[in-house]
Formats: structure tokens, sequence, C-alpha cells
């Protein structure tokens, strides 16, 4: 069982929709939860980082994060073409540095 | 801010040839940077971790003979590749974590190198 499971994709809906990526992950020390975009032949860039249990909202974004379920998501609203991208979950616990990733979903958001 | 940059963005070389790829944290000091590797529509693969004035921390299964990790500075990190050949061809992305911000641990990637041994 891999450390932090994530759905491929390709994810594609139209324009405007609210988009819904997750990940789950089985490593309970896990505390620190980030959501990296990464467009083709591009690095990774960060989005969103959150701690522990909760919510974040930044613009159009949203990241959840429930511990007991060991259950993250990200939340697009107003999808736009331009949000068209790999989207990597990743996480690590307090004071380990190596993070650990999702193997990223592709999102596909048509005009 | 929190800018990572990367040189080259791409360089193609004969097999057995070395090549040199820096990363730098631009706007802050890094006193870790990572260097990953990755495969066409695949995610990250972590190959070292960098700390400042020490020797690299390489993950399981990579050879630090072949993948030279430097990190002299806070901001800069060094892989060479050494001899490369053509299965070594990829895309290396370096990433450096911003130990300013404290316990936030967060880490912010350059643009990559991609690298095509013929």
């Amino acid at each position: 069982q891999k450390e932090v499971e994530q759905d491929p994709g390709p994810l594609s809906v139209p324009e405007g929709a609210i988009v819904s990526l997750n990940c789950t992950y089985s490593n309970s020390a896990f505390q620190y939860f980030m959501w990296y975009r990464q467009y083709s032949r591009k690095g990774p860039e960060l989005l969103m980082y959150t701690y522990s249990s909760g919510n974040k909202e930044d613009g159009r974004f949203t990241a959840q994060v429930d511990k007991s379920s060991k259950y993250i998501s990200l939340f697009i609203r107003d999808s736009q073409p331009s949000d068209s991208a790999t989207y990597l979950c990743a996480m690590n616990d307090l004071g380990f540095q190596k993070l650990v990733f999702g193997t990223g979903t592709r999102l596909l958001v048509s005009p | 801010g929190a800018v990572v940059s990367q040189h080259p963005s791409r360089v193609i070389c004969k097999s057995g040839t070395s090549v040199k790829i820096e990363c730098r944290s631009l706007d802050f000091q890094a006193t870790t940077m990572f260097w990953y590797r990755q495969f066409p529509k695949k995610s990250l693969m972590l190959m070292a971790t960098s700390n400042e004035g020490s020797k690299a921390t390489y993950e399981q299964g990579v050879e630090k003979d072949k993948f030279l990790i430097n990190h002299a500075s806070l901001t800069l990190s060094t892989l060479t590749v050494t001899s490369a050949h053509p299965e070594d061809s990829s895309f290396y992305i370096c990433s450096a974590r911003d130990g300013g911000q404290g316990f936030t641990d967060t880490q912010y990637f350059g643009p990559g190198t991609r690298l095509t041994v013929l």
C-alpha cells in the first residue's frame, strides 16, 4: 500500500464547474499538507498548505484536511481552462523534511 | 517571494559526458534543498536531500557516485550527473525549503531541467 493515494485521472470538467481533488494517506503522523499545481514540462507550484485538520481558503481554492479519516481535498470553484494541469498532494510530519507526494491528478477544464 | 531557479532549463549531451545542474534560491536562504526526478506523466521521485555544508542524503536505489550533489551555500545546490547514459534522460527538479518560516516547512520548486542523453 502506498503512503499516499491519489487518483491519476484525467478528470474532465466544463468551465465554471466546481472541482474536487482528493488524496488519502496511511501515516497518522503526517501534520503538514500541501497542494501543488504542475503545468506540463514545468516545476510544481505551491498552491496551498495547511497544518493539521480544518479548512483553508485562498481565492477560488479551498483546502480541506480530515485527519480522522486520513483524507485531504482541494476544491476549485469556477474552474477555468487555465486550471488545466496536474495537481499533486504532498505531506509530511513535523520535523521530518521529506515530502511524500501523491501520483498527481490530471485536470482538464474545457471552455 | 520564494523563487527558485534552475540552470540550464534544457540540456542535450552525448553518452559518457557529465552534466551539472544548478539550483538557486533567489530571495531566501535554503538550509535544505531536494533533488527530484520525474518521468513523463509520473509523480516526483525524491533522489536526495541536501543540507548546506554537509553531505547529501540519498534515497534508496539512487547511486551517489553517479548523481553528485553539492550544497556549497545557503542559496546554491548543484547536481552533477556523471558519465550520463540514455537511461539518465529525465526531467530533474530541485526544491528548496524556506526555513525562515519556522515549522511551515514549505518547499518551493524550481522550473526543472530536461536532460536528454544521446
